[in-house]
């Protein structure tokens, strides 16, 4: 059973462009959840998704950023007109959807957004 | 915003020494904790969930302990190993809905 992936593993943007981010979940894992690290600080929760549903926005940014996770395919986060601030490394996670805030969460292994 | 607090912050101990270090979070609508370990260049893995009140949890060399009615859970290591180093984060939930709070963790290096 492949984990949760993530790809790019590494994005380098320029100021101004956009950033895709993906994020398979594990198989059978209906919830996804979207986390930030900026340097030198801890995991900062962003968004949580189910499929083609968003449940709870209220960590994202209001302007610039998006989520999606369509009933096919990877969940999307999206980074519009990036800025040096958006550095940071970004962790999906996902989980079955029985237990509420008990289930446990299996994370990816992030993408590295460098924006020059 | 619900707070979670882990300290200390970082340790370092010599390997065999036992370490133990605390989450504490609101003790008001008290659902779950988290534990996690991330070793770094790698993902957070679960080490334990931990529901009710007094409970203790064991993997190998690792335990937690929890009092929900004063809001902390400790972990605690007992004859640290270097492949212990790594960032132990915890993380709360105060309700059946998922979203989980993290700390930002404590870092913990084994000195061989």
């Amino acid at each position: 059973n492949a984990g949760v992936m993530q790809n790019p593993r590494h994005l380098v943007r320029r100021r101004g462009q956009e950033a895709r981010l993906r994020c398979s979940p594990m198989k059978g894992h209906s919830h996804v959840y979207w986390y930030r690290q900026l340097p030198e600080e801890g995991l900062k929760f962003m968004v949580y998704l189910q499929k083609e549903n968003i449940i709870d926005e209220s960590g994202m940014p209001k302007e610039r950023f998006s989520a999606e996770f369509p009933k096919e395919g990877p969940s999307i986060l999206r980074i519009q007109q990036v800025v040096r601030g958006d550095s940071a490394a970004y962790f999906c996670a996902s989980s079955p959807a029985s237990r509420g805030g008990r289930e446990t969460q299996y994370f990816g292994p992030g993408t590295r957004l460098l924006v020059l | 915003i619900l707070n979670v607090e882990q300290s200390p912050q970082s340790l370092h101990v010599q390997e065999g020494d036992s370490t133990n270090f605390t989450c504490s979070f609101p003790s008001s609508n008290f659902y779950a904790l988290h534990w996690y370990r991330w070793e770094t260049a790698k993902s957070p893995e679960a080490l334990f969930v931990m529901t009710l009140n007094g409970d203790e949890k064991k993997k190998g060399r690792i335990s937690a302990t929890l009092n929900t009615k004063e809001g902390y859970s400790y972990l605690y290591i007992k004859g640290s190993q270097p492949e212990d180093s790594a960032t132990y984060l915890c993380a709360f939930s105060d309700g059946g809905y998922q979203k989980v709070t993290f700390g930002t963790g404590t870092k913990l290096q084994v000195i061989p």
